[in-house]
């Protein structure tokens, strides 16, 4: 149990289109998610919290009218990175609470997703 | 704020023990994660330690120091599967989670 899947799995676009990047637990509901961003070589980074039903808490730094973020169900979170730029170029890994677990601070993560702007 | 701090690199021989340190500093502190993360893949779960001291599983150890800040991850009888990085992450309830730059364990036959 506690599967955490990501689509895709690798993406490459062009420099200015925007892709969107699903998170879905798929046998736990999840009220919420978060959105890492990892660099090569580099240490994960949190980037938000996404949050069913309500509006995403984002990290200092990071710039949400640029990365949206859609948490519409317990079971789904989206990413969307806008008007994409070879500098967001990353590993994204998303991670879900379980709302059944006893352990508040359980984590699963999503395989992650390679993006490639070109 | 939190500083965590972890060697960058590390490098040992297969069949061999190594100890991988983490020192921190947390405006609040309940448990610290050790993750294993291979290259292009997601984080895995290696352990969460509440209480000091030292708590075995396997090949991989844990141990916690709350009054020092400092936690480290021993790693024994070294396999080549286990080149990975591997990532601390103190956690403070309630608060999301902050983990550290990562020490990157290479394993030579």
């Amino acid at each position: 149990g506690a599967v955490v899947s990501q689509h895709p799995s690798r993406v490459i676009c062009k420099s200015g289109t925007s892709v969107k990047i699903e998170c879905r637990s798929l046998d736990f509901q999840a009220t919420t998610m978060f959105w890492y961003r990892q660099f090569p070589k580099q240490s994960l980074m949190l980037m938000a919290t996404s949050n069913e039903g309500s509006k995403a808490t984002y990290e200092q730094g990071v710039e949400k009218d640029k990365f949206l973020i859609n948490h519409a169900s317990l079971t789904l979170s989206t990413l969307t990175v806008t008007s994409a730029h070879p500098e967001d170029s990353s590993f994204y890994i998303c991670s879900a609470r379980d709302l059944a677990s006893g352990f508040s601070y359980e984590q699963y993560f999503g395989p992650g997703t390679r993006l490639t702007v070109t | 704020g939190q500083n965590i701090d972890q060697p960058t690199e590390m490098t040992a021989t297969e069949g061999a023990i190594v100890q991988i340190n983490c020192t921190y500093q947390t405006s609040g502190f309940n448990g610290l994660f050790w993750y294993q993360q291979h290259a292009g893949e997601a984080p895995t779960f290696l352990s969460y330690n509440v209480l000091d001291g030292l708590e075995e599983k396997g090949r991989f150890s844990s141990f916690l120091s709350r009054s020092k800040g400092y936690s480290y991850l021993l790693l024994k009888e070294l396999q080549m599967k286990d080149s990975a990085s591997y990532l601390c992450a103190p956690y403070n309830y309630g608060q999301n989670f902050v983990f550290g730059p990562g020490t990157r364990l290479s394993v030579l036959p």
